[in-house]
């Protein structure tokens, strides 16, 4: 069976703190990592990673995944209030052919920001 | 807003009711799911639509039942649903297995 685990559960910082956050998988047909941040309700994209040790940024955003190690770690920088949110990592597995796949996710990780 | 949307936003059903969730994108994506988010679980997929077909079905109960008329429309009819079936319902889709991408949900309350 498919896993995907997150850790910490949750994290509380002040401003201007820097966060790591931890995925690690055990899949079959692995195809890629994803990261989704989690505010209210709709899950938002943002970062998919295919090949080990290439950092994707987005801002103050980074993440990298080792295939290697079977994880994945997206970082924040000088965190602010609206970083606050669920962080949630993915992992998208081979299903019929190309045209789509099945993603299994973690628990999330509830990052609290204060000001 | 991600193109995906879902209607209603909220819902209280009874246990006798009949109910559907509509999902509806504008991206142009040939996949849609479902996916459930209840308290302190990971979102679970329950089903997948390639193409308007059905190709997965997670082990879901029948008294949810899942239509796909075209590529761009999802929906979920629900029945004579319990108490534990109470979570957000969440519809995704997307492009040849790229990144999905979710609707604001539908939070589902069963009294």
């Amino acid at each position: 069976e498919d896993k995907v685990v997150q850790s910490p559960l949750s994290l509380v910082v002040h401003e201007g703190d820097t966060v790591t956050l931890n995925c690690s998988y055990e899949v079959t047909n692995f195809r890629s990592l994803l990261w989704y941040k989690q505010e209210k309700k709709a899950p938002t994209f943002l970062f998919m990673l295919t090949s080990s040790g290439i950092e994707k940024k987005s801002g103050r955003l980074s993440s990298i995944l080792d295939k290697k190690e079977l994880s994945s770690i997206l970082n924040i920088t000088a965190t602010q209030t609206g970083d606050s949110a669920i962080y949630l990592c993915a992992v998208l597995v081979n299903a019929g052919g190309t045209s789509y796949g099945k993603l299994t996710f973690g628990q999330g990780t509830i990052l609290t920001v204060h000001p | 807003e991600t193109g995906v949307t879902q209607t209603p936003r909220h819902l209280v059903m009874g246990m006798t009711n009949k109910k559907s969730l509509k999902c509806e994108q504008h991206l142009g994506h040939n996949a849609m799911y479902w996916y459930k988010q209840s308290a302190k679980k990971p979102l679970e997929l329950m089903f997948v639509y390639n193409f308007k077909e059905q190709t997965e079905n997670n082990s879901v109960p029948s008294r949810f039942s899942p239509e796909c008329p075209n590529s761009s429309h999802l929906f979920l009819h629900l029945h004579t649903l319990q108490p534990e079936d109470s979570a957000l319902y969440l519809c995704a889709s997307s492009h040849w297995g790229l990144e999905a991408f979710f609707g604001q949900g539908t939070r589902l309350t069963v009294v």
